[in-house]
């Protein structure tokens, strides 16, 4: 079964410094999304991603976070200058379509979980 | 943010009975429902949906029931088996809350005792 795949699993960074996440969606889906969850909070939706553009944003999702799709697979969320509170597990998912048009579920990775030392 | 609820952090069943996990949620615009089950160090996996047109859908042991009026929601397992141990977490979306935006509850730990 087709499946959503992050890297890296762990990523241990400096405060200030930038860091990206990566994933592959499943290839045949055409939204993208980067959640997060603070160790014993909530997954956070931070920002959904269709036809090489922003469709949503949350207020988490600040000037700090952008989000590309560099080629035809990967998804990429990149913190530029990192903070103690951006320690959290940042969860990838995609979709066929999208959840609140057409009803279609969101398929998540696996997550990294990012650091912030 | 409290619009999604999952009032009980745990719960325990025998092997072979039924298990309930109730979500509530406050936003009346939401239409479509869903919930997924996580394991440690992996990511939510979709176990089942229902849109707000329908009160109950099923899919083997897992049928989810959805009672608009009380704003409230329940996922069944029957029967329970001991590979249902997990996280499960109910999420929300709808067409004007923000259609890409999934609004998860705080999660339920189900344990099947064999």
């Amino acid at each position: 079964e087709p499946e959503v795949t992050q890297t890296p699993s762990h990523q241990v960074t400096q405060m200030g410094q930038e860091v990206i996440l990566r994933c592959v969606p499943i290839s045949n889906h055409l939204y993208f999304y980067w959640y997060r969850q603070i160790l014993g909070q909530k997954v956070e939706f931070l920002v959904s991603f269709y036809n090489n553009e922003i469709s949503e944003k949350s207020e988490i999702f600040d000037d700090q976070f952008s989000v590309e799709r560099p080629d035809g697979s990967n998804f990429t969320l990149k913190i530029r200058s990192t903070k103690l509170e951006d320690s959290a597990m940042y969860f990838c998912a995609s979709s066929r379509d999208s959840a609140g048009y057409s009803n279609q579920p969101q398929h998540f990775g696996d997550g990294t979980r990012l650091s912030i030392l | 943010d409290q619009q999604v609820k999952q009032n009980s952090p745990s719960l325990s069943v025998q092997e072979g009975r039924i298990s309930i996990l109730n979500c509530d949620y406050t936003n009346s615009m939401f239409d479509y429902f869903l919930w997924y089950k996580k394991y440690p160090a992996e990511g939510p996996t979709f176990l089942i949906s229902i849109s707000s047109i329908k009160d109950k859908n099923e899919d083997g042991r897992f049928t989810v029931f959805l009672n608009k009026s009380a704003k409230h929601l329940s996922l069944h397992i029957v029967p329970s088996q001991p590979g249902d141990s997990a996280v499960y977490f109910c999420a929300a979306s709808g067409y004007y809350t923000g259609a890409n935006n999934l609004f998860f509850g705080t999660g339920t730990r189900l344990t099947v005792i064999p």
